[in-house]
């Protein structure tokens, strides 16, 4: 099976960094999403990782260690708009096709 | 990036009617598509994976009598809340994964408040 742990919970302050972890366990590595969640509405794509090292997008960066089952996603400049849930997932396998999601990390930008 | 988009956005109906939402991949074709529910401040709940020309896949502890799916085509997917009741008021959001990745790209969700 796949188990996914992340954070329930993080609070950081408008203009700073913040960094999410995530570990993971799969029977099949087949790489990692990080998806954005504001309050009320459907996720939506950040980043994938599938290679060992950082991958960097803008304000949002993600590093992946497989060695580790280990994953991070790094905000930097913070805004209030980054407020919302933030999700590991990794694709199905082991012969599923279904994806696992953590339960999410819930970001709280604050002034 | 992909897009997929649901219909309706939002429903309001009395208790013992039955709803039906729609799941649409605009600009690619899904053979899989997946069906979540959503409580408030809760995580995603995978419900079943609708799967274009065969039986949809239940999650364990969904009624598939009263969820019904249907893939009708590679860019359609319903799903019906047959009987809805208030505790079937939630977030209804669906997903198709697109890509050699499987990228999951999410519909808008549909909101179901059963009175």
């Amino acid at each position: 099976g796949q188990n996914i742990d992340q954070p329930t919970e993080m609070t950081a302050t408008e203009g700073a960094i913040v960094q999410i972890n995530c570990t993971y366990q799969t029977s099949g590595f087949n790489g990692l999403f990080w998806y954005q969640q504001h309050a009320g509405e459907a996720p939506t794509f950040l980043s994938y990782n599938v290679l060992d090292g950082l991958e960097e997008k803008g304000r949002f960066s993600s590093f992946l260690s497989r060695s580790k089952g280990y994953s991070y996603l790094l905000l930097k400049e913070l805004q209030m708009k980054d407020s919302a849930s933030y999700l590991c997932a990794v694709p199905g396998s082991g012969g599923s096709y279904i994806p696992t999601f953590g339960r999410g990390t819930s970001l709280i930008v604050h002034p | 990036g992909a897009v997929v988009s649901q219909h309706p956005s939002w429903v309001i109906c009395k208790s013992g009617t039955s709803v039906k939402i729609e799941c649409r991949s605009l600009d690619f074709q899904a053979t899989t598509m997946f069906w979540y529910r959503q409580f408030p401040k809760q995580s995603l709940m995978l419900m079943a994976t609708s799967n274009e020309g065969s039986k949809a896949t239940y999650e364990q502890g969904v009624e598939k009598d009263k969820f019904l799916i249907n893939h009708a085509s590679l860019t359609l997917s319903t799903l019906t809340v047959t009987s809805a009741h208030p505790e079937d008021s939630s977030f209804y959001i669906c997903s198709a994964p697109q890509g050699v990745q499987e990228t999951q790209y999410f519909g808008p969700g549909t909101r179901l408040l059963v009175l």
